[in-house]
């Protein structure tokens, strides 16, 4: 699986869209974008995914560039209980585990 | 609650110890994941069950671990002779199919190897 390129902290204000970007510029083909979060003690929590088209649930939007070397999470409206290392994961589509780096802090401020 | 559970959430050993995890799934996923997470990382993939067949182990996994998921529901992670390197949160998560997306991860259990 690719490896992805994330900054390890952010700060955003509580409200304020919270945008967290990931680079993945050796992504196959194949390979799927996805995002998921870990709140303080609690185990990963799945957000979002995609391939190549931006995607949007009731949690966020992942957009992706049309190149797919980039890709950006977007809280709409972040709020305290956002606050958690969000993590970037690049995943064919036969692979069963997932690789999970270092990941962002998100913290947001009230 | 319908989630993933684990037990114990905590644990506190000496080193030489063995330890045992249990997880459960949610009911219907037939897919079962083991991870270790250390203190400011992100959690490592340890083995991986279909059913109750363990069909990828990592490298991570010594000999002193086993993982088991005998009728295929829920699984144990054993560490024998436990060290202290050891000492992390071992996570537990489920999915249903082949084609899904998403795992649901249980809340761990933290292991701490004295």
């Amino acid at each position: 699986d690719a490896k992805t390129t994330q900054p390890p902290s952010m700060d955003c204000a509580e409200g304020r869209a919270a945008n967290l970007p990931c680079n993945h510029s050796t992504i196959s083909g194949n390979e799927y974008v996805y995002w998921y979060r870990q709140i303080h003690s609690q185990g990963p929590q799945y957000i979002i995914h995609g391939l190549k088209n931006n995607e949007t649930n009731e949690m966020a939007s992942l957009i992706i560039t049309e190149d797919r070397k980039s890709s950006t999470l977007i809280l709409p409206h972040a709020t305290l209980r956002d606050t958690a290392v969000y993590y970037c994961i690049v995943r064919s589509g036969s692979a069963r585990q997932l690789t999970f780096g270092s990941g962002t802090q998100l913290t947001v401020l009230p | 609650d319908t989630g993933v559970s684990q037990d114990p959430r905590h644990k506190i050993t000496k080193r030489g110890q063995n330890v045992t995890f249990r997880c459960d799934p949610i009911s219907e996923h037939n897919r079962l994941y083991w991870y270790r997470q250390t203190l400011g990382q992100g959690p490592e993939f340890l083995t991986y069950f279909q059913n109750e067949a363990q069909l990828e182990k990592s490298r991570l996994l010594s000999d002193r671990f086993s993982a088991e998921r005998p009728k295929g529901s829920f699984s144990t992670l054993e560490i024998q002779r436990t060290e202290q390197g050891d000492s992390a949160m071992y996570l537990c998560a489920s999915s249903l199919g082949v084609q899904s997306n998403e795992q649901f991860f249980g809340p761990g259990t933290r292991l701490t190897v004295l």
